[in-house]
């Protein structure tokens, strides 16, 4: 099991571009959430997926950020247009369906995403 | 607000230490609880977690938990700290909706020689 896959490890970007963040999760997972990790706000949960829909976007700070999950191998966050502010280090995690198994979901390695 | 709460930003111990760190919670009812570690420039890895029954947990790495519903807390500890624990670790509790996670601001754990 090669876990949960995110690319690209690192981006640097110039403020104004377009970012997208890419997370394969792992196979037979139903769950697909995406966090951002920050020095003054912690780990916060942006949105999350179940069965490829998106059941809580609430997290997502605004308009210009956007995800999707065309199917349940791949999943984007996209950024547009990104700002200096958007710099932090995002979190793919993906977990199995229902009761206490879906739990304690596996993270994948993070994006860190500098914009300049 | 339901939440867990890590009240130690950084702590340091010597290598062959014991260590215990703190994890306190505000739920209505018994929660899940997690611990999380996080290597540097690493994701987060599950170290244990509590559902119910058994209050002392077991997890990776020689890691335990202890649930104390009476103090409100789910403490970290290991008998034998080595130098490869040296991590940021998280402890972690239901949020919002179906199958979330709210995190502490998390402990980051220095080894001396």
């Amino acid at each position: 099991d090669a876990g949960v896959i995110q690319s690209p490890r690192h981006e640097v970007t110039e403020m104004g571009q377009e970012v997208t963040l890419r997370c394969k999760p792992i196979s037979g997972h139903d769950y697909l959430f995406w966090y951002r990790q920050t020095m003054m706000r912690g780990l916060e949960l942006l949105i999350y997926f179940n069965n490829n829909v998106p059941i809580d976007d609430s997290g997502m700070p605004e308009d210009r950020f956007s995800a999707k999950m065309p199917n349940a191998s791949f999943s984007t966050l996209k950024i547009q247009p990104s700002e200096p502010r958007d710099s932090a280090v995002y979190f793919c995690a993906s977990g199995p369906q229902g009761g206490q198994g879906a739990w304690g979901y596996t993270f994948g390695s993070g994006t860190r995403l500098t914009v300049v | 607000a339901q939440s867990v709460t890590q009240p130690d930003i950084h702590i340091t111990v010597s290598e062959g230490a014991s260590l215990e760190l703190r994890c306190n919670y505000s739920y209505g009812a018994t929660p899940y609880l997690f611990w999380y570690v996080q290597s540097p420039g690493q994701g987060l890895q599950l170290l244990l977690k509590y559902f119910s029954g058994d209050t002392l947990v077991q997890g990776i790495k020689g890691f335990e938990a202890e649930f104390k519903r009476s103090q409100s807390s789910f403490n970290l500890r290991k008998p034998s700290v080595h130098w490869s624990d040296a991590a940021e670790y998280f402890c972690a509790g239901p949020g919002a909706g179906s199958y979330q996670l709210t995190f502490g601001k998390g402990t980051k754990l220095s080894v001396i020689p």
